[in-house]
């Protein structure tokens, strides 16, 4: 069956360093993926969107890799902060047209 | 623009008892989609309904159903309550012309529904 899992349930860094999410699939091949942030009790707020035959998507400190050989996408938050604390979802499109997500990595930013 | 409005926020139920949560989504929008969330499980797909037609249905039992209005509200309902249906229901409309979820959803703020 189609599959998408993010590797780390939770993510503790140090304010201002690099975080990085990290998202594979399995069973398919989409033609995209999204990345969400959800903060408690809110629902998804829509980040960052790349397609397959794009390598890397920016927005602001966001950076979004997708490699298609690897199955894998990779999520970064520059000069992190403790306000980038929350849970981000990655999800793709699948073969019969509902978002797949996988479970979310909580990441949480310490001053 | 108003965003995805969704009532009510939160639900008590007991098993066996039914629920209908209800959906508004972003003017404009007429696909909306529903979803499920637990810590085990994640979010999940329930359905989605583009201009009153399902569209697309997750793994869920009959129990779970759903309605879009004409002004593209949607309602979702759920049968004989058990207590693994307690969750974050979560409500999603999309800009999408042709149908499928797939496509970048704006999500509103849930229900959380507890089962006794």
């Amino acid at each position: 069956s189609q599959k998408i899992e993010q590797n780390s349930e939770a993510l503790n860094i140090q304010e201002g360093k690099t975080a990085t999410l990290t998202c594979n699939y399995t069973n398919y091949s989409p033609a995209y993926l999204q990345w969400y942030r959800q903060d408690p009790g809110r629902g998804p707020v829509f980040l960052l969107l790349i397609r397959e035959n794009e390598k890397e998507k920016r927005k602001e400190r966001l950076k979004v890799t997708f490699d298609t050989t690897l199955k894998q996408s990779l999520f970064h938050i520059t000069a992190s902060q403790p306000a980038d604390s929350a849970t981000y979802l990655c999800g793709y499109g699948g073969s019969q047209g509902n978002l797949i997500f996988g479970k979310g990595t909580k990441l949480s930013v310490k001053p | 623009k108003a965003g995805v409005t969704q009532t009510p926020r939160y639900l008590i139920k007991t098993r066996g008892q039914q629920v209908t949560l209800s959906c508004s989504p972003i003017s404009g929008h007429r696909s909306v989609s529903w979803y499920q969330q637990t810590p085990g499980q994640g979010l999940q797909f329930l359905f989605e309904y583009f201009s009153e037609t399902q569209r697309n249905k997750g793994n869920f039992p009959g129990r779970f159903s759903g309605r879009q209005f004409s002004n593209s509200r949607s309602e979702m309902n759920v049968s004989t309550l058990e207590l693994g249906d307690s969750a974050l229901y979560l409500c999603a409309s999309s800009s999408t012309t042709s149908g499928g979820a797939a496509d970048t959803q704006y999500f509103g703020p849930g229900t959380r529904l507890t089962v006794l």
